[in-house]
């Protein structure tokens, strides 16, 4: 079966440029996170939606970051005018629970590897 | 806010046994899941544990202790294929949408 995808799977992009990054979760899936995963480290938690809503955008480290999910399926998040420091793999994980206590946990995509050169 | 703690590396012989520790500091803890992560992949679940107890499966299993702010990740009968790193990572009940908190990952390193 149609896991969580993620296109493109390697991004190269010159310091100052934008990038787009599109996440296509599990059909029928209604919460979507992205995540930011350093070389060596855990994923970091960068937003939230749930369906069309992004109801938490804590993670994001400034507003270079922008994310959106018009239709409460695919997401893109994108990085204007990218720096070194953006250089990470970006995850994008959904999953059918919104919120309830159960034991259904996120699924992951392959994330995207960003290279700011 | 949350702090999860876990080693960052361990070797192991293959057909060992790891204990891969993981203790955590959460204001509205609502349950605690293992994840494995090959290199260049993505995460893929392993295991959840809301109540104390010890859950198993095959040859993982995790323990949870709620007072004590600890888990722990048993892999036995270690295999090659085992060699990744272990994510530690508590849900959130007060969080938008439950979201998960990751420590750092162990790099699980298995030699023959």
């Amino acid at each position: 079966g149609a896991g969580v995808s993620q296109s493109p799977r390697y991004k190269v992009a010159k310091r100052g440029q934008d990038v787009a990054l599109r996440c296509d979760p599990i059909s029928g899936h209604v919460s979507l996170f992205w995540y930011q995963q350093a070389l060596g480290q855990g994923p970091e938690f960068l937003t939230y939606f749930q369906n069309e809503a992004q109801l938490d955008k804590s993670g994001l480290p400034s507003d270079r970051f922008f994310a959106e999910r018009p239709e409460g399926s695919v997401s893109t998040l994108k990085i204007q005018r990218t720096q070194q420091e953006d250089s990470a793999v970006y995850l994008c994980a959904s999953s059918l629970a919104r919120g309830a206590r159960t034991g259904l946990y996120p699924y992951f995509g392959p994330g995207t590897r960003l290279t700011v050169t | 806010g949350q702090n999860i703690d876990q080693p960052t590396e361990m070797t192991a012989t293959e057909g060992a046994i790891v204990q891969i520790n993981c203790t955590y500091q959460t204001s509205g803890f609502n349950g605690l899941f293992w994840y494995q992560q090959h290199a260049g992949e993505a995460p893929t679940f392993l295991s959840y544990n809301v109540l104390d107890g010890l859950e198993e499966k095959g040859r993982f299993s995790s323990f949870l202790s709620r007072s004590k702010g600890y888990s722990y990740l048993l892999l036995k009968e270690l295999q090659m294929k085992d060699s990744a790193s272990y994510l530690c990572a508590v849900r959130d009940l007060k969080a938008a949408g439950n979201k998960l908190t990751f420590g750092g990952g162990t790099r699980v390193l298995v030699k023959p």
